[in-house]
């Protein structure tokens, strides 16, 4: 079946630091790649995807290229603010009807 | 245009209670999909409806749990005889299609059993 699998957290880094979450998958046929991002007290929102091989998805200075011969996701920020401090998943989608299967989630903490 | 809206927000039950939780979807979106978040964990699917049908429901718990998106009105998860266990949020998404088209969440119902 499908897995997702990312980087334990939390992560805590300086404002201004380069971020990466790592994110791996495991699928069968083309699956769509997603990132979603939850604030504290709210729903998953979407950041960015990715729905075919060397897509890059990107959003608010995030980005995320879907890398089939590694199968990752890996989701990048070359300067991150206090206000990126959230947990963020990384999914995918097979595009059938079992839904988003979810990593497990990354808590990223940026201190000022 | 709202979003997904999920109520109630929190929701505390006695054990062997039942707890039901709505999710209107967006406007237009006619698929709906139930995720359970444990403490410390990703979201795990349960279930996807249609108007009037479960299209897959291999992520449900066997007892106990049910889920339902009628013609008109929310969809309902429903919860019978709550146990401590069950305690998570519960979020609901919609789409417009399957889910390689984008999916929106609500904002979660937070379910405490005690």
């Amino acid at each position: 079946g499908n897995s997702v699998t990312q980087m334990e957290g939390p992560v805590t880094l300086s404002e201004e630091a380069f971020l990466t979450i790592n994110c791996t998958y495991t699928a069968t046929g083309y699956p769509s790649l997603f990132w979603y991002v939850q604030y504290p007290g709210e729903g998953l929102q979407l950041l960015l995807k990715a729905t075919k091989a060397d897509d890059k998805g990107s959003n608010k200075g995030f980005e995320a290229t879907y890398r089939k011969e590694t199968t990752s996701f890996h989701l990048e920020k070359g300067s991150v603010q206090v206000s990126d401090s959230a947990v963020y998943f990384c999914a995918l989608s097979g595009g059938g009807a079992d839904g988003l299967t979810f990593g497990k989630g990354t808590h990223l903490i940026i201190q000022p | 245009n709202a979003g997904v809206m999920q109520n109630p927000r929190h929701l505390v039950r006695r054990r062997g209670q039942e707890a039901r939780l709505r999710c209107s979807p967006m406007k237009g979106h006619s698929h709906v999909y139930w995720y359970r978040q444990l403490p410390e964990e990703g979201l795990k699917f349960m279930v996807y409806l249609q108007k009037e049908n479960i299209i897959d429901e291999s992520g449900m718990p066997k007892e106990r749990f049910s889920a339902e998106f009628p013609k008109e009105g929310p969809s309902i998860l429903r919860i019978q005889q709550v146990v401590r266990g069950d305690s998570a949020a519960y979020f609901c998404a919609s789409s417009r299609g399957t889910l390689d088209t984008e999916a929106f969440f609500g904002q979660g119902t937070r379910l405490t059993v005690v």
